[in-house]
């Protein structure tokens, strides 16, 4: 079954940055598209960034592009999101989902989540 | 990449059936057969329920289904079940490779 597990979340001032990682496991990795998802406190899903299995191509929603950058390593089976700028916006729980390639257009596994909290 | 639109809420007793409507635009829903749903415990991270507008991936029950008409997506779940209690949130591809949720819709068996 496969396995995804978020880290680096926690207290950050707004303007500051943030990593967060996401490990995966028990699948090849390498053949996910995978994608960050967040949901703020008591709100409903927003779609974040989305990466191509082989990290040839990114994307991001209107509201993070510029300042968050989605990357992955293969080598350490790790998804990777980069927050720049942070805004109090953009507290929430930060999911990441995958899914195998041939189904590159929703998500089939979603890790626990880690929390971002964007206040001074 | 505006939110798509669902009732707030949805009730119904055990047995019954009810609907969620999410509705999009040509850009998203109507464009493209890329329509999932899914579905939220408190707490808990999304699972998938629905992907491609009706396919149903293996173990989740078949009292749930989807469909499409225009803009506009739809979930039921038939014999409604007391486990059903959750969070239901609808996301479409958006072109570009991007992807749009719906705003979720809180289901209560009465």
């Amino acid at each position: 079954e496969v396995q995804l597990v978020e880290s680096g979340g926690g207290l950050v001032q707004p303007g500051g940055s943030l990593r967060l990682s996401c490990a995966a496991s028990r699948f090849t990795f390498s053949s996910y598209w995978m994608h960050w998802v967040r949901q703020a406190p008591g709100k409903g899903l927003v779609w974040v960034s989305r990466i191509h299995s082989d990290g040839s191509s990114t994307s991001y929603a209107d509201s993070v592009k510029g300042r968050f950058t989605i990357s992955r390593d293969t080598a350490k089976n790790t998804l990777y999101l980069q927050m720049n700028s942070l805004r109090v916006e953009d507290t929430a729980v930060y999911y990441c989902a995958g899914v195998d390639s041939s189904g590159w257009h929703y998500f089939d596994s979603w890790g626990q989540g880690t929390l971002v909290t964007v206040s001074s | 990449q505006s939110a798509l639109t669902q009732p707030r809420s949805v009730s119904g007793s055990p047995g019954q059936s009810v609907t969620i409507s999410c509705t999009g635009t040509s850009s998203d829903v109507g464009g493209y057969n890329y329509v999932s749903w899914y579905q939220q415990y408190p707490g808990k991270a999304p699972k998938l329920m629905i992907n491609d507008v009706t396919k149903r991936p293996s173990g989740v029950p078949d009292r749930f289904s989807g469909s499409k008409s225009g803009n506009t997506a739809s979930l039921t779940i038939s014999g409604l079940q007391a486990e059903d209690e959750a969070d239901y949130y609808c996301c479409s591809y958006a072109g570009r490779n991007t992807w749009v949720f719906g705003g979720g819709t809180k289901v209560t068996v009465l």
